[in-house]
């Protein structure tokens, strides 16, 4: 069984869509986290969630709006996509804060 | 504020030969101090962490990290090098107490030359 999982692993769209990235945790974690990797693999934290409240929220666009359903589930979504926004995005969980975060596979994002 | 600096971007070595990659840290407040693992086309997962109990954090596959306070170190090594270790490793740090985020490091690309 996959313990954290992400639905794409590639997404490639044109400048101006709006897209969404799915993440599921099995691992009964309490707090869960999207990163985006950039072509340098600079890893950088956006948002971390626990038990659906919203804990962490970096200086991102307000074009990327996260939510969380319940707290095995965390996904992103993305509106008027832009070239910078190409990345691999990354999810995690882990049971408190901080501890051993566990990722997924990763999103490959290409903008064109 | 919490950071991290990995020093040495590419590290080279030769099968069997030691391995060192460098992490100093930064920190307000005692640290909890990662080192994670990325292979190509895969996301990280964990190596070690040091959470305040052993200065001296065996992990998986052979690695060890020594947390130094003195010189804000934990820099991470392994004996003898093996073609699978080609990969990039990141350093990471987190405040303990509360809610606090993980700060990672630009990561070390390891090359293990045959």
């Amino acid at each position: 069984d996959t313990a954290v999982s992400q639905t794409p692993k590639y997404l490639v769209t044109q400048m101006g869509n709006d897209k969404s990235i799915k993440c599921e945790q099995n691992l009964g974690h309490d707090t869960m986290y999207w990163y985006k990797q950039d072509s340098k693999k600079f890893l950088k934290i956006m948002f971390s969630y626990n038990n659906k409240e919203l804990i962490i929220n970096e200086t991102v666009p307000n074009r990327f709006s996260p939510k969380s359903p319940d707290k095995a589930h965390l996904n992103l979504h993305i509106n008027s996509l832009e070239l910078g926004d190409s990345a691999v995005y990354f999810c995690a969980s882990s049971q408190g804060n901080p501890d051993t975060q566990y990722f997924g596979p990763g999103t490959r994002l290409t903008v064109l | 504020a919490q950071s991290v600096t990995q020093l040495g971007s590419h590290v080279s070595v030769s099968e069997g030969a030691l391995v060192l990659l460098r992490c100093n840290y930064s920190s307000s407040v005692p640290p909890y101090l990662f080192w994670y693992v990325q292979y190509p086309n895969q996301g990280l997962q964990l190596l070690l962490k040091y959470t305040s109990a052993a200065t001296l954090v065996k992990g998986i596959n052979g690695f060890e990290a020594e947390f130094k306070k003195s010189e804000t170190s934990f820099h991470l090594t392994k004996p003898s090098a093996h073609m699978s270790d080609a990969a990039e490793y990141f350093c990471a740090v987190s405040e303990a107490g509360g809610y606090q985020k993980v700060t990672f490091g630009i990561g070390t690309k390891l090359q293990v030359i045959p």
